[in-house]
């Protein structure tokens, strides 16, 4: 009973480069959140995956950030041309179905990203 | 606008007790939530209130006024392990995501 998982815990770039982030939920859990945490902030919602479609993308902060989710598992958040503001941790939760009455979101324990 | 106030630091000493309240305005309500949070670690589930009243989970307790907007998490017998941030999140169906809109968490600091 694997919890959720993410890679790489740790990632420095420069600015104006390219990232990715990976998310391998829970096992089964069809509902997949992603966060980001700036520094002594509360987590701010990005995007939420049903399955491999994304209902709401509301929380992305610009065109430069996009996610996917392939065979209703893992998902890769993909930052471009990154900037300074950026630099936060990125947080994936999962939940078993996303509307129940009691679901919980659980999370991982989130990439630090640092851009120079 | 969605606005979730949370103190942002709380002290209070090991063996006693501690109240960290949570009020919120939210467009939407489908339940409200109490995670813990431990520096440079994942966000870790607590409590769900979704109806008024007071839920109990051993040393860990969690009440919500739906009208008042207001919840708290009480926290008992306090231990140094307690030492951590407390996340009130308030979750929002609308859009159908039920995604968690989160306040900025409460930092407590056990003493001796």
């Amino acid at each position: 009973g694997a919890g959720v998982s993410q890679s790489p815990s740790n990632k420095v770039t420069e600015k104006g480069k390219d990232v990715e982030l990976r998310c391998d939920p829970i096992s089964g859990h069809t509902a997949l959140y992603w966060y980001r945490q700036r520094l002594g902030q509360g987590l701010e919602f990005l995007i939420y995956f049903q399955g491999n479609s994304a209902p709401d993308k509301s929380g992305l902060p610009s065109d430069r950030f996009s996610a996917e989710r392939t065979g209703e598992s893992v998902s890769t958040l993909t930052i471009q041309r990154t900037q300074q503001e950026d630099s936060a941790v990125y947080l994936c939760a999962s939940s078993l179905v996303p509307a129940g009455l009691t679901d919980t979101q659980y999370f991982g324990p989130g990439t630090r990203l640092t851009v120079l | 606008g969605q606005n979730i106030d949370q103190p942002t630091e709380m002290t209070a000493t090991e063996g006693a007790i501690v109240q960290i309240n949570c009020t919120y305005q939210t467009s939407g309500f489908n339940g409200l939530f109490w995670y813990q949070q431990h520096a440079g670690e994942a966000p870790t589930f607590l409590s769900y209130n979704v109806l008024d009243g007071l839920e109990e989970k051993g040393r860990f307790s969690s009440f919500l006024s739906r009208s008042k907007g207001y919840s708290y998490l009480l926290l008992k017998e306090l231990q140094m392990k307690d030492s951590a941030s407390y996340l009130c999140a308030v979750r929002d169906p609308v859009d159908s995501s039920y995604k968690l809109i989160f306040g900025s968490g409460t930092r407590l600091l056990v003493r001796p």
